[in-house]
């Protein structure tokens, strides 16, 4: 079983807010990633990081930022939240066995944004 | 650039055989996986190909030809819980590490 935690599981706020989508992991990977998906699509990379302090844009852009300050923790912060960004947001971690395309998955972060 | 395209959506009777073709273009494959997804919850992986042949992992396999950019993953012996999306995922090399990108995914729906 994935030791992988996203808080909050949903999120409803107002255009304008700041907001941050908390990502942590027990398992000592070094990489972590944050995916966006819209209900019944495909999952697009948007930020990953491959160790601590070290953050990386993803193939999707997005007006998001994250951090890394510590391998366990991986947060990401939308400055001033638009009802553009309303998605699911999907934490992953990986250790060596992403060499073999395995992510673990957090349960996710479903964000509306009113 | 790079494409993966997965079929959207397959619907099969409990104890039936069911295949998901995924084919790619794409430049730095370094292998393919296979993920499940239960209503928009944690994608959980299935299984990796990076060399040719066939992948077995209970009732579920899965199959890479490198030379075809072709994979497909076998659900057999179907069961209701099994109706979910999957998506076929590309590992690719980046200049000092690897990333995995997505297809579309493809609904799978078991009937009684």
């Amino acid at each position: 079983e994935a030791d992988i935690y996203q808080t909050p599981r949903y999120l409803v706020i107002g255009t304008g807010k700041k907001i941050t989508l908390e990502c942590s992991q027990t398992m000592g990977h070094d990489k972590m990633y944050w995916y966006q998906q819209d209900p019944g699509m495909e999952l697009h990379l948007i930020h990953y990081s491959y160790g601590v302090n070290s953050t990386e844009k993803g193939d999707l852009s997005s007006e998001s930022t994250v951090s890394r300050i510590r391998t366990e923790h991986f947060p990401l912060t939308l400055e001033s939240a638009r009802p553009s960004h309303t998605s699911q947001y999907l934490c992953a971690s990986s250790g060596l066995a992403g060499e073999a395309g395995e992510l673990f998955f957090g349960e996710g972060s479903r964000l509306t944004v009113l | 650039g790079q494409s993966l395209e997965q079929p959207s959506e397959v619907t099969a009777v409990e104890g039936a055989i069911v295949q998901i073709n995924c084919t790619y273009q794409t430049s730095g494959f370094y292998g393919l996986s296979w993920y499940q997804q239960h209503d928009g919850g944690a994608p959980t992986f299935l299984s990796y190909n990076a060399l040719d042949g066939l992948e077995e992992t209970g009732r579920f396999s899965s199959f890479l030809s490198r030379s075809d950019s072709y994979g497909y993953l076998l659900l057999q012996e179907l069961q209701m819980k099994d109706s979910a999306s999957y998506f076929c995922a590309v590992l690719l090399t980046l200049s000092n590490d690897y990333k995995l990108s997505f297809g579309a995914g493809t609904t799978v729906t078991v009937r009684a």
